[in-house]
Parts: structure tokens; sequence; C-alpha cells
């Protein structure tokens, strides 16, 4: 039973096209984030939601939205998509009053061509 | 802002071997956690040892262990009897405690481990 499950594993699309990426989680967790990891495996916080409310964003252009409908879901939409959105994007989800780590999803490869 | 350099892009090691990955880190927090993350070629991230920065006491995991030296801001990474399915991206990432804001990972470069057989 996966805890944090995205869906699609890999997304190829073309330039200007809109998207979406989406997220789940079972472990009952009270924040979720997006992270992206660019084509050197740097990874970089996108956003953050605690309790469907959005606690970080961190200077993401505005082509991409994050909505959270619930505590268990974090989607990521995309629009005008652009070459330089290829990467990885990882959804992950952590209990902050825990302070344990943070579990991952297993990353979406979205490629524009 | 918290910075996490990890200055060993690649590293390489004989198998059943012992490797160190460095990593070092800026903050002006006091109380922080510490964790090592690997990415084999599934691309899932999988966490390998966790440190809380209040615990004096290095964090261990069968056979990884870490040197947590919170004075250096220092946070290595050891490997005992490297193994095949040891090969991977080794990522080293600091979150602040606190609040909700505090809660994002900031991850180092990542240095990619060879098991050589």
């Amino acid at each position: 039973d996966t805890a944090v499950s995205q869906t699609p594993k890999y997304l190829v699309t073309q330039m200007g096209n809109d998207k979406s990426i989406k997220c789940e989680q079972n472990l009952g967790h009270d924040t979720m984030y997006w992270y992206k990891q660019d084509s050197k495996k740097f990874l970089k916080i996108m956003f953050s939601y605690n309790n469907k409310e959005l606690i970080i964003n961190e200077t993401v252009p505005n082509r991409f939205s994050p909505k959270s409908p619930d505590k268990a879901h974090l989607n990521l939409h995309i629009n005008s998509l652009e070459l330089g959105d290829s990467a990885v994007y990882f959804c992950a989800s952590s209990q902050v009053a825990t302070g344990r780590e943070a579990f991952f999803g297993q990353g979406t490869r979205l490629t524009v061509v | 802002a918290q910075t996490v350099t990890q200055s060993q892009p690649e590293m390489s090691v004989q198998e059943a071997e012992t490797v160190t990955l460095s990593c070092t880190y800026d903050t002006s927090e006091s109380d922080y956690y510490l964790f090592w993350y690997k990415q084999p070629p599934s691309r899932q991230m999988i966490l390998v040892i966790r440190q809380e920065a209040y615990k004096q006491q290095n964090a261990t995991e069968n056979r990884f262990s870490v040197n947590f030296q919170k004075a250096a801001k220092s946070f290595s990474l050891k490997i005992s009897d490297s193994q095949l399915g040891d090969a991977a991206m080794y990522f080293c990432a600091y979150r602040r405690t606190g609040n909700k804001g505090a809660q994002k990972l900031v991850f180092g470069q990542g240095t990619r481990l060879t098991i050589n057989p």
C-alpha cells in the first residue's frame, strides 16, 4: 500500500500545453509538498501546504498552481508548458509536529518537447 | 538562508569496504534536523538516516552511521560493508524545527556513489 503516490510517472507533452500531476498520501500527514529536481539532480522546494493552506511558495512562475482539495491530496497544475519545465517533480508529505522525515512519492518525469 | 553543501559530486568504493560521504551546512539556528536520503536509479527518494541537532549521539542504522559535528556544521555519512545495492545518489538535507513554514527540506547537490564489485 503506497504511502505517497503520484500520477502519472511519466509525462511527455508539447510546449504550450497545460498538464496536471496528482498526488495522494495515506499517512495522515498534515503537510504536503512539491519539489522539483532539475537535470543536474538538484532538488528544490516549490510549494508546501499545511491542512489545505498554502504555506510555502518559493519563487515559482505563476504558470504553476498547486491545489489541495483536502489534507490527503495535493495536485500541481502547469499552464503553458515551456522547455525549461522539463524535470522530475516530487510530491512529499510529513507531519509537522513530529519532526520526522518527509516521505516522497516516486516522482513524475515531465518532458516538454 | 540555510545552505547545504556536498563537495563530492562522485565517489566510488570497492564492495565490502567503507566509504564516507561529506556534507556541510550553514545555519544560524540551534535546533534543526539533518537527513541523508538515497535515490537509486528507480528515482524513489528513500530516507537513510536522520539526526536531531540537540542530540549529541550520532545516529546509526545498521551499516549506516553519521558523524555529526555541530560546531563545525558537518554531517558526514559512513557506509560500512558496502553492497552493490548501495549504489545511488545520496542527498544530505537540512530542515529547521518549528512551525509550518519551517518544514521545507534544503538539499545538497548530491553525491553519486558507485560500488565496484
